[in-house]
């Protein structure tokens, strides 16, 4: 699992409601990501981190904001949720080396918006 | 967009067949891979092909890649119950400087014992 851990793994919230997920990884990996997984669509990017303090956005990255403060946590931000980001948000990590762009996920968290 | 499709959406098959996903793809890329996802689970990388590349092994897989018809097929010979989950390919390649993932919506094997 590439050291990944994401916290929390299941959470209900209201609309409205600030949420923050978090990603930590214990390998020192300087590529880190947010996708977001529905049915029907299959895995899509919120946002990247190239280092810290370094992120851009993905495909979907409207009401969304991330933060990475430090190598090993990759924050991600539903500044006012909607019912619409109900979903299943996996991070990943990028490794270097021969598969140089080889991902490993964590294991998910479920997020219901209500 | 440069999304990879996965053909089928579903497949359903005995354990000891053999199972065949197809991937297309719209863009030029640096490299196609394949992801395994069991029910409930984040996904794990199987098999990276790289564009200069056109078959791959690796254990009971098999992936070939056509860069002229922008597709890839993944095979897994004498498939186990074990086997069963959904199967995603993701195609790699830079846009505005960085390299990024694609993924398909993947394709639901079920291997029946």
């Amino acid at each position: 699992d590439a050291g990944i851990t994401q916290s929390p793994r299941h959470k209900v919230t209201e609309t409205g409601t600030p949420v923050t997920l978090r990603c930590h990884q214990t390998e020192n990996h300087r590529y880190m990501y947010w996708y977001r997984q529905d049915p029907g669509h299959g895995l899509r990017l919120i946002h990247y981190s190239y280092g810290v303090k370094d992120t851009d956005k993905g495909e979907v990255s409207d009401g969304y904001s991330v933060s990475r403060s430090k190598t090993e946590d990759f924050l991600l931000t539903l500044e006012s949720a909607t019912s619409s980001q109900t979903s299943v948000y996996f991070c990943a990590i990028r490794t270097n080396g021969l598969f140089t762009d080889t991902q490993y996920f964590g294991p998910g968290t479920r997020l219901t918006v209500l | 967009s440069q999304q990879g499709e996965e053909d089928p959406q579903a497949l359903s098959i005995q354990e000891g067949e053999n199972a065949t996903m197809n991937c297309s793809y719209k863009t030029s890329i640096n490299n196609l891979q394949w992801y395994r996802q069991n029910s409930g689970r984040g996904l794990v990388h199987l098999i990276l092909i790289r564009s200069n590349e056109r078959e791959k092994h690796s254990g009971r897989l098999r992936v070939t890649l056509d860069t002229s018809k922008k597709s890839s097929s993944l095979l897994i010979t004498a498939s186990r119950a074990a086997d069963t989950a959904s199967y995603f390919c993701a195609t790699a390649a830079t846009q505005g400087g960085s390299e990024k993932l694609v993924f398909g919506k993947g394709t639901k094997l079920t291997v029946n014992p």
